[in-house]
């Protein structure tokens, strides 16, 4: 089966850096998507990654390792508006998103 | 403002009641989606479709029925529902046709929905 593994929850302190990982086991891959979302909102985009290695974006980082089947996204500078759940998505062989069940973090002064 | 409008934003409705979820994209997008989302689970897709046409049906249950009058309108009717059923119901719409290169996807706030 397809399955995409991300942690439940994180907590870091505003400021600091976190890394949200992601590893998933699809068949085929076309892409991998990173959304983020507030409670009680739309999920929003924040990066696509499809060859391997790290895609800077401000603030926000993403890394893909496509052989070993796994992502990162990297937050830095932490503030207190990134508590949010992160969600990780792979399309695969057929263009369907597979997505995880997403990271809630939680940031703290 | 993500150009995806959802309504109702929340919805308590009985078993035996018929409702219906609305979506609209301001965007001009070619695919919209309907998933749904429960705590602590993968989004789950429902339905998609690409330029008004229905392309994909995940075994959802007959009690969800899906319309799309126009490519900017998605509707999802739904009657005889159960309590399991309660989840916020997401609207997405993406700018190329569903099947094809994935694109981003824009989501609406979603819809809460409650059965009792």
């Amino acid at each position: 089966g397809q399955n995409i593994d991300q942690p439940t929850e994180m907590t870091a302190t505003e400021g600091a850096i976190v890394q949200i990982n992601c590893t998933y086991q699809t068949s085929g891959f076309n892409g991998l998507f990173w959304y983020q979302q507030h409670a009680g909102e739309a999920p929003t985009f924040l990066s696509y990654n499809v060859l391997d290695g790290l895609e800077e974006k401000g603030r926000f980082s993403s890394f893909l390792s496509r052989s070993k089947g796994y992502s990162y996204l990297l937050l830095k500078e932490l503030q207190m508006k990134d508590s949010a759940s992160y969600l990780c998505a792979v399309s695969d062989s057929n263009y369907q998103l597979i997505w995880g069940a997403g990271t809630k973090l939680i940031i703290k002064p | 403002e993500t150009g995806v409008t959802q309504t109702p934003r929340h919805l308590v409705m009985g078993m035996t009641n018929k409702k219906s979820l609305k979506c609209e994209q301001h965007l001009g997008h070619n695919a919209m989606y309907w998933y749904k989302q429960s705590a602590k689970k993968p989004l789950e897709l429902m339905f998609v479709y690409s330029l008004e046409e229905r392309v994909e049906n995940n075994s959802v249950p007959s009690r969800f029925s899906p319309e799309c009058p126009n490519s900017s309108h998605l509707f999802l009717h739904l009657h005889t529902l159960q309590p399991e059923d309660s989840a916020l119901y997401l609207c997405a719409s993406s700018p190329g046709l569903a099947g094809g290169p994935t694109d981003t996807q824009y989501f609406g706030p979603g819809t809460r929905l409650t059965v009792l």
